[in-house]
């Protein structure tokens, strides 16, 4: 079993819808949880991070982390053909120099 | 202001063949640096990591080595390319023992022909 399960996708929806994406892990030591997103032929960039449990928003983006669950997601509200990348998360227990990855879902917004 | 640069963005080269990328960073001292590779439609897989000069930790055995002979500097090797090396190739670079954001470089497209 993998540390973080996530669904390739592709994820396809028009545009304005709200966007669910999501992440379940394996590991209770995970006290970080980040979202990034990559366009083609980039390097990611980090949207946004979470520490525990909770939800944080910023604009148009929301990040939610259910640790009694072990699932995180991160919602786009009015998406825009701009926001069509793959969108991979991340964790980290604070505790070592290593980052645990998600496969990355791609997401394609329809104008 | 921090900035990665990684280079080249793309390669192609012959089978058996040696391989060097290079990857610096100006702004930041002392950074933890990271080599990933991309497979397509994949995550990223972690290959080296170095939290100092000289320090290097490897996560897959493979015909890859990494190696930091400066505090902002990284470089990944190989003596011999083997098909399978083909991948997209991330430099990135974090800061202190919390991760929470890293920084990545544009990425090295290598085709292993």
């Amino acid at each position: 079993q993998k540390e973080v399960e996530q669904d390739p996708g592709p994820l396809s929806v028009p545009e304005g819808a709200i966007v669910s994406l999501n992440c379940t892990y394996s590991n209770s030591a995970f006290q970080y949880f980040m979202w990034y997103r990559q366009y083609s032929r980039k390097g990611p960039e980090l949207l946004m991070y979470t520490y525990s449990s909770g939800n944080k928003e910023d604009g148009r983006f929301t990040a939610q982390v259910d640790k009694s669950s072990k699932y995180i997601s991160l919602f786009i509200r009015d998406s825009q053909p701009s926001d069509s990348a793959t969108y991979l998360c991340a964790m980290e227990s604070g505790s070592n120099y290593q980052l645990i990855w998600g496969a990355g879902t791609k997401l394609i917004i329809k104008p | 202001s921090q900035t990665i640069h990684q280079w080249p963005a793309t390669l192609v080269q012959p089978v058996g063949s040696p391989l060097s990328l290079e990857c610096t960073v100006e702004g930041t001292s002392n950074p933890n640096l990271y080599w990933y590779r991309q497979a397509a439609g994949r995550g990223l897989q972690l290959l080296f990591y170095s939290v100092g000069i000289g320090q290097i930790s490897s996560e897959v055995p493979q015909n890859l080595s990494a190696s930091r002979p400066q505090d902002r500097q990284f470089i990944l090797s190989s003596k011999k390319l083997l098909l399978s090396d083909s991948g997209f190739y991330l430099c990135a670079w974090t800061k202190g023992t919390v991760n929470t954001e890293a920084f990545f470089g544009q990425g090295t497209r290598l085709t292993v022909v």
